[in-house]
């Protein structure tokens, strides 16, 4: 039972151009919602996170929402360029569950230059 | 500079022959996990630790272990590897949250894993 949810296996998107990547989440008690990214050969590495009192947060050109009524976060990438073709993850965790972070599938993005 | 090692990169291996990945991070970090990745399945915690000698299964533990004998380090033993651990191994680090979700995990570079 996967409590976090990425749908979309892959994206592509013209350079330049607004890149949107999609998480639902199932389980009310998350509370602290995070998004990796990961070249191909390295370990994920951190790019932004949310807060579950908050609905948007920024930093430079990517912006995570959150729409806590339909358990759905997004990342929105603007603009777009190369080196952002990685694949994403969604990430959630919760107060109670101490730092246990649980991972969505992932969703390949694939910037077109 | 801060960052999580993790050895050997690539490793192929015949089913039933121990095996040992470690993991060590250079940032003094309470919070030491493992995680393998499988297509379509993202990251799943194998196991992790809050501290020294103290270590708890995560999602799925069968057919690994792990120790804590210091702060640093945080080695994945398979005693009897079979092909269905054949995966993309990840260990990660961060500084215990008492008070909020999970602190942003620092990621090692991976390990990939072919039991044959």
């Amino acid at each position: 039972d996967q409590q976090v949810k990425q749908n979309s296996p892959s994206l592509s998107v013209q350079e330049g151009r607004i890149s949107i990547l999609n998480c639902d989440y199932t389980n009310s008690m998350f509370d602290y919602f995070l998004w990796y990214k990961k070249y191909p050969a390295e370990g994920p590495t951190f790019l932004i996170s949310i807060s579950s009192i908050k609905d948007k947060n920024e930093d430079g050109r990517f912006t995570v929402f959150l729409n806590k009524s339909a358990k759905h976060l997004s990342l929105h990438i603007v603009p777009s360029q190369p080196g952002d073709s990685a694949v994403y993850f969604c990430a959630a965790s919760a107060t109670e569950y101490g730092n246990k972070l649980v991972f969505g599938a992932g969703t390949i993005l694939r910037v077109k230059s | 500079e801060a960052q999580v090692t993790q050895n050997p990169r690539y490793l192929i291996t015949v089913t039933g022959k121990k095996l040992t990945v470690t993991c060590s991070q250079n940032m003094n970090h309470e919070y030491m996990s493992w995680y393998r990745q499988d297509p379509g399945l993202g990251l799943r915690q194998i196991y992790y630790s809050m501290n020294v000698e103290v270590t708890d299964k995560g999602d799925v533990p069968e057919g690994y272990k792990v120790s804590r004998k210091e702060k640093r380090n945080f080695p994945l033993i398979l005693e009897s590897p079979s092909p269905n651990q054949t995966s993309l191994y990840f260990c990660a680090s961060s500084p215990i949250s008492w008070s909020r979700g999970a602190y942003e995990q620092y990621f090692g570079p991976g390990t990939r894993l072919t039991v044959t």
